[in-house]
């Protein structure tokens, strides 16, 4: 089955310790992304790549870390936790270009 | 930038109703746009998609057609069902643009 799996799905945690969200996708999709969705403000992207070493900032990227070694695997990574942070993140992948998005079941993060 | 405006929910509306979601967009060059359903618990599915003017995009009984003089693409459907509640999100992207831009999201709330 297609899919974009994210672990964890929930995660609760404190200020100023370090986590890292997995991303992984079974479809051989060249480009992935990260968005984070907050109540009234939509999907807002934070990082994307479009092949394997290469990634680029997207509108939010601001705390956040990424990297892509692997073409199936794209984890985000959050070096310093702060409480603005507590948001629902979606990871997606595609063919490239203008392609429909897939997106994964979501990582709800919760920093206290 | 690229930028959507979704009508503000919740909608509700009893099974059978019709539905009208409407979406404007502003887009660099010449977008494509896409429609996305976020089920309860889930991350997001796309729904339809149009690719070029006049285009009507479809799916599961939803249309949405691609009014390029107008800069609209609202969601449209005949006979909602209880099944059909989620949030909608309109997502145009632009030429060039490596990410969706989504709306704020409207959820829809069918009634038996």
């Amino acid at each position: 089955e297609a899919q974009v799996t994210q672990n964890p799905r929930y995660l609760i945690t404190v200020t100023g310790k370090k986590l890292t969200v997995t991303c992984s996708q079974n479809m051989n999709h060249e480009y992935m992304s990260w968005y984070r969705q907050d109540p009234g403000l939509g999907l807002r992207q934070i990082y994307y790549s479009m092949n394997v070493e290469v990634t680029d900032k997207g509108d939010v990227p601001e705390g956040y870390k990424v990297s892509r070694k692997e073409k199936r695997n794209f984890p985000l990574i959050l070096e310093s936790p702060s409480p603005n942070q507590t948001s629902l993140y979606f990871c997606a992948s595609s063919k490239g270009g203008i392609q429909p998005q897939h997106f994964g079941d979501g990582t709800r993060l919760s920093i206290l | 930038g690229d930028s959507v405006t979704q009508m503000e929910g919740p909608v509700t509306l009893s099974e059978e109703a019709f539905l009208t979601i409407n979406c404007t967009y502003t887009a660099t060059g010449y977008p494509s746009l896409f429609w996305y359903v976020q089920y309860p618990g889930e991350g997001l599915q796309l729904l339809l998609k149009a690719t070029k003017a006049d285009d009507k995009g479809s799916n599961k009984g939803f249309e949405a057609t691609y009014r390029k003089e107008t800069t609209s693409f609202h969601l449209e459907k005949g006979s909602v069902q209880v099944s059909d509640s989620a949030v909608y999100f309109c997502a145009p992207q632009g030429t060039g643009r490596r990410a969706l831009t989504f709306g704020s999201g409207t959820r829809l709330q069918v009634q038996p």
